[in-house]
């Protein structure tokens, strides 16, 4: 079935840098732009950054901008966020999530079950 | 890039309609028609409900609907059932990002 799969979450230090992932499944992932959302505890959704079909644009809140990067590999179905000098108010549950579309739309039909990024001394 | 605004709660009884409103500005929801809804229950990741302003997804009861007048887009959900007490987020395409607003209360009394 269709889904996605996150990974590399935990607790890194002030300044410290973390690499999360995202396998995909279920859907020819070459296909659609993928987005990263985040939600702090207790927090509303806050959108993070989204990646063209074939990787080339991608656009950032900013929030993060210049500290993250989002990437993907089509060939192993995976998409990443590369996340330097973390911040405490970076810690939140990461989500992926699948534009509804193959032209991207902004809207986002298929999420995993989140990953929670930790920043803290 | 400010958050749209929706309000913090509303409510309503069973059978009743309620309707959720999410404002922005020209640059975001009044510009594009890339407006959604997510349902968002306690500990679960968020649930497309309406995409493209008004738009259902297969398999999302035709109780919710999605409308804009602006710059302000609104969520309506008649007939109101237990289980449609969640946290509700509009969200937007604005160019180069996207917007999500702060997310609405949705309880059912």
């Amino acid at each position: 079935q269709v889904q996605l799969v996150e990974s590399g979450g935990g607790v890194v230090q002030p300044g410290g840098s973390l690499r999360l992932s995202c396998a995909a499944s279920g859907f020819t992932f070459s296909s659609y732009g993928m987005h990263w959302v985040r939600q702090a505890p207790g927090k509303g959704l806050e959108w993070v950054a989204f990646i063209r079909y074939d990787g080339s644009n991608k656009y950032y809140a900013d929030s993060v901008k210049g500290r993250f990067t989002i990437s993907r590999d089509n060939s192993k179905n995976t998409l990443y966020l590369q996340m330097n000098s973390l911040r405490a108010e970076d810690t939140a549950v990461y989500y992926c999530a699948k534009d509804l579309k193959t032209v991207a739309v902004h809207a986002f039909d298929i999420w995993g079950q989140g990953t929670m990024v930790t920043v803290s001394s | 890039q400010s958050a749209l605004t929706q309000p913090r709660s509303v409510s309503g009884s069973p059978g009743q309609s309620v309707t959720i409103s999410c404002t922005g500005t020209s640059s975001d929801v009044g510009g594009y028609n890339y407006v959604s809804w997510y349902q968002q229950h306690p500990g679960k990741a968020p649930k497309l409900m309406i995409y493209d302003v008004s738009k259902r997804p297969s398999g999302v009861p035709d109780r919710f609907s999605g409308s804009k007048s602006g710059n302000t887009a609104s969520l309506t959900i008649s007939g109101l059932q237990a289980e449609d007490e969640a946290d509700y987020y509009c969200c937007s395409y604005a160019g180069s990002y996207t917007l999500f607003g702060g997310g609405t209360k949705l309880t059912v009394l």
